[in-house]
């Protein structure tokens, strides 16, 4: 079944700075690849997600990028800003009707 | 407001208590889900009910049992847990067909503390 690493498990930026979270899975076959943020006390939400058919997927500040042959996808925010201090979750699965596996989860804590 | 509920928000049980976490969605959904989602874990998929039908069953122990009634609304029944099972316990909703995973809708959890 799917395997997905995640880190660095905590991140802290200055406001301002970049933030990056990598994540790596282990089935091939898999070709959705969400992020969700979990605000403190608040639900998981979806912010972001990729299909193994393109490379690199931006909204505003947030993008990612997926290299399927290393079996890896990254999460970038630019010009962090406090409200972005959450606990930010990768997952892969297969489109067409798959499990959704979590990787670990990362907490960024951006630093006014 | 994602349109999923869930309750109660906290609940405290003893280990011998039976007792009851409750989600309905009210976002015309056919899939919903239970996650387990403990400090420094991953999100663990516990069960999948696609039209009411349980779908997935990730080997969870027979303390926690799942009854979804219709689409709307999704029960997870607790007896005789372990302390290590206190955790939020997460319901979740989406639009999912076989070709097509679909957004998760959370709800916000429910905080269990077993003693």
């Amino acid at each position: 079944g799917e395997n997905v690493e995640q880190h660095p498990s905590t991140l802290s930026v200055q406001e301002g700075d970049s933030a990056v979270i990598k994540c790596t899975y282990s089935d091939s076959a898999s070709n959705y690849f969400p992020w969700y943020k979990q605000e403190l006390g608040k639900r998981p939400q979806l912010i972001i997600d990729i299909r193994s058919n393109v490379g690199e997927k931006k909204d505003q500040r947030i993008a990612v990028t997926l290299n399927k042959t290393a079996k890896h996808f990254s999460l970038h925010i630019t010009e962090t800003q406090p409200e972005d201090s959450a606990v930010y979750f990768c997952a892969a699965t297969l489109w067409q009707g798959g499990k959704l596996i979590f990787g670990q989860g990362t907490e960024l804590s951006v630093k006014p | 407001e994602t349109g999923v509920t869930q309750t109660p928000r906290h609940l405290v049980m003893g280990m011998t208590n039976k007792k009851s976490l409750k989600c309905e969605q009210h976002l015309g959904h056919n899939a919903m889900y239970w996650y387990k989602q403990s400090a420094k874990k991953p999100l663990e998929l516990m069960f999948v009910y696609n039209f009411k039908e349980q779908t997935e069953n990730n080997s969870v122990p027979s303390r926690f049992s799942p009854e979804c009634p219709n689409s709307s609304h999704l029960f997870l029944h607790l007896h005789t847990l372990q302390p290590e099972d206190s955790a939020l316990y997460l319901c979740a909703s989406s639009l999912r067909t076989s070709y097509n995973t679909g957004e998760l809708f959370f709800g916000e959890g429910s905080r269990l503390t077993v003693l």
